[in-house]
Formats: structure tokens, C-alpha cells, sequence
């Protein structure tokens, strides 16, 4: 079973560039999250979906974010314009949905990006 | 609101120590779901645990145990034999079971388990 898939695994970008993280989720799982990660703040919570819906987006820190889900199987994170400051880890992870068992997450193995 | 705090940012044991990590919750739900994660430094999140807060059994998954007290809200990690493995960042995690399909993560415990 192929687990949540990101890529790329590694972004490196300068200030000001536009940046766009990728995600395709297991397959049957009815929700997304987006999760950053970095050492001052932790893991935070930035958007989820749940059947393409974004029914949460309260942690998208400014207008410079944006996520879709066009299909149940892919999902972006667009970062315009970049900055230093949003350097860190992305996942994306995902689940499937309110109601059933444990509705545990699984997560990808992660972005690692850097903003010069 | 639902908070999960654990309390020991960092913690340091001998190999083949137990080792029990501390994580305490708020909330007004009855019914929920618990889980610990695993972060090694490869920052794979993995699932190590999960308990559901119906069922009064701790659960198990071979050497991971928990000890669940749903009055005290507390839901700590037992970690049995610990191995060079292990060595990882620990978050606890917390589900209101079917209101809501966020998970609220505790901000974790760093592991190091010492040879």
C-alpha cells in the first residue's frame, strides 16, 4: 500500500518566489490536512478537507497561502510570495473522516523547505 | 477548548530502561480518541498508540503501553526495553470522536535513549 505521497522532498527557493507543495493521499481517505512544522512553533495545523471541502482553514497564517483540493486525490499548498520566514517542514496528511475507526492520521514523509 | 500538554519537553534514559512519558488533556467530550506519535529524526510522524476512551483496557503494541485515566485525563506512554530506536521526538494527540476530524497534537517530548 503506497502511503501518503509529497513532493518534492526538498525545496530550496529565494524570497519572493512562488512555491507550490504537492500532495496525493491514501487512496479511500475522505480527509486532508496540511500541517508546518518548525522548531519555534511546532506542528500547526494550516487547512484541512474533508471530501475536497475545506472545512478548516483558520491556521493559513496570511493571504500569501492557499490550498486546493481539486480531486480526491491531489492537493496543493501554494505559498506567493515566499518568504524567509515561512522556511520549515510541510506534511500533508490524511485520514479516513469523522465516523469511522480511530480516524487516525497518517502523514507524509514531509517537504523540507528553505527560503533564501 | 481542547488542549494537550505534555509537561517533559526533553528526557534521557539507558538503553533497555523503561521509560514513561507524561501527557495530560482537556476536554468536556466522553468520547474521544487518544494516540501517541513518533517523529525520528528521519520526521517520519508514525503512529505508535492509539486508545479509545470508551474502552477502560490500556492498550498495548509490544513494548508501547499506555496508562489511561480518563478521570484524571491523563494519557501517558510506557515504553518497555527501550532501544537506540526509539530515539525520537514523542507527541501525544487527541480526537473527539466524530465531531470533528482535526487532531489536536500535544508540543512533544524529545526523546533520547542513551547507549
Amino acid at each position: 500500500d503506497a502511503g501518503v505521497i509529497q513532493s518534492p522532498r526538498h525545496e530550496v527557493t529565494e524570497m519572493g518566489q512562488e512555491v507550490t507543495l504537492r500532495c496525493k493521499p491514501i487512496s479511500g481517505h475522505n480527509s486532508l490536512f496540511w500541517y508546518r512544522q518548525t522548531m519555534m512553533r511546532g506542528l500547526e495545523l494550516l487547512i484541512y478537507f474533508n471530501n475536497n471541502v475545506p472545512i478548516d482553514d483558520s491556521g493559513m497564517p496570511e493571504d500569501r497561502f492557499s490550498a486546493k483540493m481539486p480531486n480526491a486525490s491531489f492537493s496543493t499548498l501554494k505559498i506567493q510570495p515566499s518568504e524567509p520566514r515561512d522556511s520549515a517542514v510541510y506534511f500533508c496528511a490524511s485520514s479516513l473522516g469523522s465516523g469511522r475507526a480511530y480516524n487516525e492520521q497518517f502523514f507524509g514523509p514531509g517537504t523540507r523547505l528553505t527560503v533564501l | 477548548a481542547q488542549t494537550v500538554t505534555q509537561s517533559q519537553p526533553e528526557m534521557s534514559v539507558q538503553e533497555a530502561e523503561t521509560v514513561t512519558l507524561s501527557c495530560t488533556y482537556d476536554t468536556s467530550e466522553s468520547n474521544y480518541y487518544l494516540f501517541w506519535y513518533k517523529q525520528p529524526p528521519s520526521r517520519q510522524m508514525i503512529l505508535v498508540i492509539r486508545q479509545e476512551a470508551y474502552k477502560q483496557q490500556n492498550a498495548t503494541e509490544n513494548r508501547f503501553s499506555v496508562n489511561f485515566q480518563k478521570a484524571a485525563k491523563s494519557f501517558s506512554l510506557k515504553i518497555s526495553d527501550s532501544q537506540l530506536g526509539d530515539t525520537a521526538m514523542y507527541f501525544c494527540a487527541f480526537n473527539p470522536m466524530n465531531r470533528d476530524d482535526k487532531i489536536i497534537f500535544g508540543k512533544g517530548t524529545r526523546l533520547h535513549i542513551l547507549p
